[in-house]
């Protein structure tokens, strides 16, 4: 069974782009979660997509958004890009949106902003 | 809201020596907890998880954890550490938000 791809592994871009980040989940699997991983802050919560809709997310600026499509891919836009955007982007999938689901995670996107 | 406190930053061991990754979780509710692990430039792989059946949660690569909700504890144990095992491990809660609370996380050296 094939995990959860990223796509791509490495993106570089300057600062006032725009960045759009990939993610195919498990087969099977509806729901789609979004992570920001960067140095010094951690691991953080961005974005839950379930079902095709945005379910929940964490403290981000609107600038962070995405959408689930209905093949249950999602997609991680980032507009008008920072210094501080800087970061691995995880994206997860779980089977359904059970509380109790394990979230399995992809190998990330590595976005260097300039 | 749920919050995670990893006591440890770095824990350092010899090959073949007990591991313990102390972790410490604030919840509302009864929480479903995990423990992952980060080898370098690699996702996050699942070791664990409880949800409310066992207190004593067995995991891969002989890793297990305990949840204890008096310590409000879920510490993470391996009787033997191998060389592989030296990675970053993140202690995880999950509350009736739906979303994951990660640990600052616990660095893992092993010593030949």
């Amino acid at each position: 069974e094939a995990g959860v791809t990223q796509s791509p592994t490495h993106l570089i871009k300057t600062r006032g782009q725009q960045a759009t980040l990939r993610c195919s989940p498990i087969s099977g699997h509806t729901s789609v979660y979004w992570y920001q991983q960067a140095l010094g802050l951690g691991l953080q919560f961005l974005l839950w997509y379930d079902e095709g809709e945005e379910r929940n997310r964490g403290n981000f600026p609107p600038r962070f958004s995405g959408r689930q499509f209905p093949n249950y891919s999602s997609e991680l836009n980032v507009n008008a890009l920072e210094l501080e955007d800087s970061a691995l982007y995880l994206c997860a999938s779980s089977p359904t949106r059970s509380f109790t689901d394990t979230q399995y995670f992809g190998p990330g996107t590595r976005l260097t902003v300039l | 809201a749920q919050s995670v406190t990893q006591l440890d930053s770095h824990v350092s061991v010899s090959e073949g020596t007990p591991v313990l990754l102390r972790c410490n979780y604030s919840s509302s509710y009864s929480p479903s907890l995990f423990w992952y692990v980060q080898h370098p430039n690699k996702g996050l792989q699942l070791l664990l998880k409880y949800t409310s059946a066992a207190t004593l949660v067995k995991g891969i690569n002989g890793f297990e954890a305990e949840f204890k909700k008096s310590e409000t504890s879920f510490h993470l144990t391996k009787p033997s550490a191998h060389m592989s095992d030296a990675a970053e491990y993140f202690c995880v809660v999950r509350g009736r938000d739906y979303k994951l609370s990660f640990g600052a996380g616990t660095t893992v050296t092993v010593r030949a």
